[in-house]
């Protein structure tokens, strides 16, 4: 499984663009790239997830480059509403067995 | 987007029983389903892996004896924490991936149940 690296922790303004960065250098052709958001006491929520080039939903934006080793999370304007921890997951889940494993995640402070 | 159900919310027991927590996928089949722990302000640490029909898979130093999974159909996992000890206080967390005929390979989480033994 591809080892991802994230930033421990962000702050932000409120109204701003953040953009929270994973490394993930050793990433394999058929692995995707998903991102999540927990809140304290809940399980994690699906964001986005991406494969190559830029990804776009109605809450985020995945930015891949053609390397793939790394991937960049855009949340627009954030609020308050986004203090959260962000992970990023990097693998391949097609086969049916691969596992799932959490790096540390961005504590993403957004603040008035 | 798909929904994953864990149930209780909360829980707590006396030291030495055992405890269930459910985990259903709603509205997908999940043909494997992975069972966290996760203590404050640290990230999720993955337990076991459960395929529909087989036995579960453990990580390292997990004790399969003490958590028993239970994966009978595709839409329900169980996670039995069996003669509970303080220790095991923790908030766990289940996610499902869906079955490979629908694309996307995302996993889903869970609510998260908190187990507090005394």
């Amino acid at each position: 499984l591809a080892k991802t690296t994230q930033p421990i922790s962000m702050d932000s303004y409120e109204g701003q663009e953040v953009n929270i960065t994973c490394s993930h250098n050793n990433i394999a052709t058929n692995d995707y790239i998903t991102w999540y958001q927990q809140f304290p006491s809940q399980g994690p929520r699906f964001i986005i997830q991406g494969y190559k080039t830029k990804v776009t939903n109605e809450v985020a934006s995945l930015f891949i480059p053609a390397d793939r080793k790394s991937s960049t999370l855009s949340l627009p304007r954030v609020s308050l509403s986004d203090t959260a921890v962000y992970y990023c997951l990097v693998g391949d889940y097609s086969g049916g067995y691969q596992k799932v494993t959490f790096g540390t995640g961005t504590k993403l402070q957004v603040i008035p | 987007g798909a929904v994953v159900s864990q149930h209780p919310s909360r829980v707590i027991c006396k030291s030495g029983t055992s405890v269930k927590i459910e985990c259903r996928s709603l509205d997908f089949q999940a043909t494997t389903m992975f069972w966290y722990r996760q203590f404050p302000k640290q990230s999720l640490m993955l337990m076991a892996t459960s395929n529909e029909g087989s036995k579960a898979t453990y990580e390292q130093g997990v004790e399969k004896d003490k958590f028993l999974i239970n994966h009978a159909s595709l839409t329900l996992s169980t996670l039995t924490v069996t003669s509970a000890h303080p220790e095991d206080s923790s908030f766990y967390i289940c996610s499902a991936r869906r079955g490979q005929e629908i694309s996307g390979n995302t996993i889903y989480f869970g609510e998260g149940s908190w187990l507090t033994v005394v």
